[in-house]
């Protein structure tokens, strides 16, 4: 049972380029996190997926971010004219879904995509 | 909103034992899990607890008491490759069971 892949790994972007990434959670996964881990800081959410919804974004910056879980393909997250800011691991993670009957429904991590703006 | 406090860095030799602390303040508890993290990796999971109590598996366990806001993984028998970053994590009733970290606790074990 393959785990959360996330790629691309590594992503070098200049400031004002687009970055995409992208998430495929592990077979029977239904629930997707995106979380964002800043040198030196712990990791923040930013928002949770299901299949075609946004469950909740609180934890996205207003502008400039988006992201999408669409029926087929992996989720994506999208960050638009980059700045240097944006420079950290951005980490997905899935759970089963609830009616799984699993006992703590922990989240399984992806490798993590590396962004760094220059 | 929700707080998590752990110590920044510890160490500890290799076979000995080592606890490391967490203390978190939260609006609504639904559980608390610990994460093992090696450098440029994933977190791992290690532990769940959700009641008061000693969770055990093998080398590692996690104590939770909800009453005082308090848990701590314990590890045994250390062992060089224990060397790490151990995040601590709470999870609320929203968000849909997101998890909140703290900012992780740095262990060298050394020989």
């Amino acid at each position: 049972n393959a785990g959360v892949m996330q790629n691309p790994r590594h992503l070098v972007r200049r400031r004002g380029q687009e970055a995409r990434l992208r998430c495929s959670p592990m077979k029977g996964h239904s629930h997707v996190y995106w979380y964002r881990q800043l040198p030196e800081e712990g990791l923040k959410f930013m928002v949770y997926l299901q299949k075609e919804n946004i469950i909740d974004e609180s934890g996205m910056p207003k502008e400039r971010f988006s992201a999408e879980f669409p029926k087929e393909g992996p989720s994506i997250l999208r960050i638009q004219q980059v700045v240097r800011g944006d420079s950290a691991a951005y980490f997905c993670a899935s759970s089963p879904p609830r009616t799984s009957g699993s006992k703590s429904y922990e989240q399984y991590f992806g490798p993590g995509t590396r962004l760094t703006v220059t | 909103g929700q707080n998590i406090d752990q110590p920044t860095e510890m160490t500890a030799t290799e076979g000995a034992i080592v606890q490391i602390n967490c203390t978190y303040q939260t609006s609504g508890f639904n559980g608390l899990f610990w994460y093992q993290q090696h450098a440029g990796e994933a977190p791992t999971f290690l532990s769940y607890n959700v009641l008061d109590g000693l969770e055990e598996k093998g080398r590692f366990s996690s104590f939770l008491s909800r009453s005082k806001g308090y848990s701590y993984l314990l590890l045994k028998e250390l062992q060089m490759k224990d060397s790490a970053s151990y995040l601590c994590a709470v999870r609320g009733f929203t968000s849909g069971y997101a998890l909140n970290f703290g900012k992780g606790t740095s262990l060298l074990v050394t020989p």
